[in-house]
């Protein structure tokens, strides 16, 4: 099976920030993987898709690049509704598997 | 609008049962992979159990293999879940995710119900 691992766990930042978060993945899932973003209490939301490609209605400071093994998640200039915690997946075998999430504080 | 709304969840004792529901509306049955994700109290997402648009194939993580299974009936665009010999590990609320498709390209989890909670104890 696929371990999916995040970095940092937490991350504290300001509004305005420039924040990247990693997901490594145990072997090559080539481009299946996906972002989620969760609100406290609420389901998870679909941020982007095939590493890179944004979900309808995400907002393009949202980007997502990386292949294989290493991806990563960027958000361009934080806003007050983005922090949250952000799980990555893959979803090239299965079981698929997620990360274990990055929460993105308010510094 | 696609909609997942899940039911069945609930308190049940060590060793014990459970049948999981989610009902789908505003989409085409049998066209997309289902999935169950589940989420411990404070903890992070784990993708537990898969089925294909078909029923016929199914998938699941290796901790909940031989206690869960995961259908669907297409005729009523439903999924399920039994829930067989429950441990104190498996409380968490249980996320009924929908596929955008049923190909690799499309497996990614596009809509989410709002869960359903599973608290074993005695």
């Amino acid at each position: 099976d696929i371990q999916m691992t995040q970095s940092p766990s937490t991350l504290s930042a300001s509004v305005g920030d420039r924040v990247t978060i990693t997901c490594r993945a145990s072997q090559s899932i080539g481009l299946w993987l996906a972002w989620y973003q969760q609100r406290p209490g609420k389901a998870p939301k679909l941020l982007m898709f095939e590493t890179s490609n944004l979900e309808s209605g995400v907002p393009s400071r949202f980007s997502g690049a990386g292949s294989g093994t290493e991806f990563t998640l960027t958000i361009s200039s934080l806003q007050p509704d983005d922090f949250a915690t952000y799980y990555c997946q893959q979803y090239n075998y299965f079981p698929f598997s997620f990360g274990g999430g990055t929460k993105v504080e308010i510094k | 609008e696609v909609q997942l709304e899940e039911s069945g969840g609930g308190l049940v004792q060590p060793g014990g049962s459970l049948r999981l529901s989610c009902a789908a509306s505003g989409v085409t049955s049998g066209t997309y992979v289902l999935s169950w994700v589940r989420q411990a109290p404070g903890k992070g997402l784990q993708w537990v159990a898969g089925i294909s648009g078909s029923g016929y194939s199914t998938y699941y993580e290796d901790s909940v293999k031989g206690r869960f299974t995961v259908s669907r009936d297409n005729s009523k665009n439903m999924l399920y879940l039994q829930v067989n010999g429950l441990r104190d590990e498996d409380t968490a609320v249980y996320y009924c995710a929908k596929s955008s498709g049923d190909q690799r390209s499309t497996w990614y989890l596009d809509d989410w119900g709002r869960g359903t909670l599973v608290t074993v104890s005695s």
